[in-house]
């Protein structure tokens, strides 16, 4: 399966504290984008890295690229009870399908 | 702009019943993804259009679905004869460019096929 690994699958936090998923890929990369999903809704984009960017950082999110382990991290800081939601990596690889992970739940406590 | 428009965002039909799922993606964009989500398989691609014409449906489970893009502003999805195991929600998504780029999603259709 070409489907992004993502871990953890589910993540439980006290708000105030910092959330970190992993996402690791299979093949070579144009660009790893992260999306989030609240409950019953559609998918959000949340930030784009390209293959030559190592580090990117938007308000309270840092996303990080090592292309040489195929891996990728998101990193939300001073989560909020807001921040629940299941976030997802998403990569293009050659050709034109966006590939996503399966996903990993997030529930920040309040 | 309103965004990804989908209708209807639940359906509720029986075995063996037509069923037809649209999708008004934002205007200007070119490409359009249809996705299926589940619990058991997550979010798949069913079928990518770059400017109206179908690139690639390999993600189409069986010839029971077919999707078409008569031009820039609709898309449909079709399941004839649905089944029970059809039951998911189904998310159109639409983006600039030839993929690869951010997508914007549609709030989904809920489809129970009882």
């Amino acid at each position: 399966s070409q489907q992004g690994e993502e871990d953890p699958q589910a993540l439980s936090i006290q708000e105030g504290e910092n959330a970190t998923m992993n996402c690791s890929y299979k093949t070579s990369i144009n660009n790893l984008q992260w999306y989030r999903q609240n409950s019953g809704r559609g998918l959000v984009h949340l930030i784009l890295i390209r293959s030559n960017e190592r580090e990117k950082h938007s308000g309270r999110l840092r996303v990080t690229l090592d292309t040489s382990k195929k891996s990728s991290s998101l990193l939300i800081t001073a989560s909020r009870a807001a921040d629940t939601a299941s976030y997802f990596c998403a990569y293009k690889g050659g050709g034109f399908k966006t590939i996503f992970g399966a996903g990993t739940r997030l529930f920040v406590k309040a | 702009d309103a965004g990804v428009i989908q209708s209807p965002r639940h359906e509720v039909t029986e075995m063996g019943q037509e069923v037809t799922l649209r999708c008004k993606p934002i205007s200007g964009h070119n490409s359009l993804f249809w996705y299926r989500q589940t619990m058991m398989r997550g979010l798949e691609l069913l079928i990518y259009f770059n400017n109206n014409v179908p690139i690639d449906d390999s993600g189409m489970p069986e010839d029971r679905f077919s999707a078409k893009m008569p031009n820039a502003s609709f898309s449909t999805l079709k399941i004839q004869p649905s089944e029970p195991r059809d039951s998911a929600v189904y998310f159109c998504a639409s983006s600039s460019g030839q993929g690869g780029n951010e997508q914007f999603f549609g709030p989904g259709t809920r489809l129970t096929v009882l």
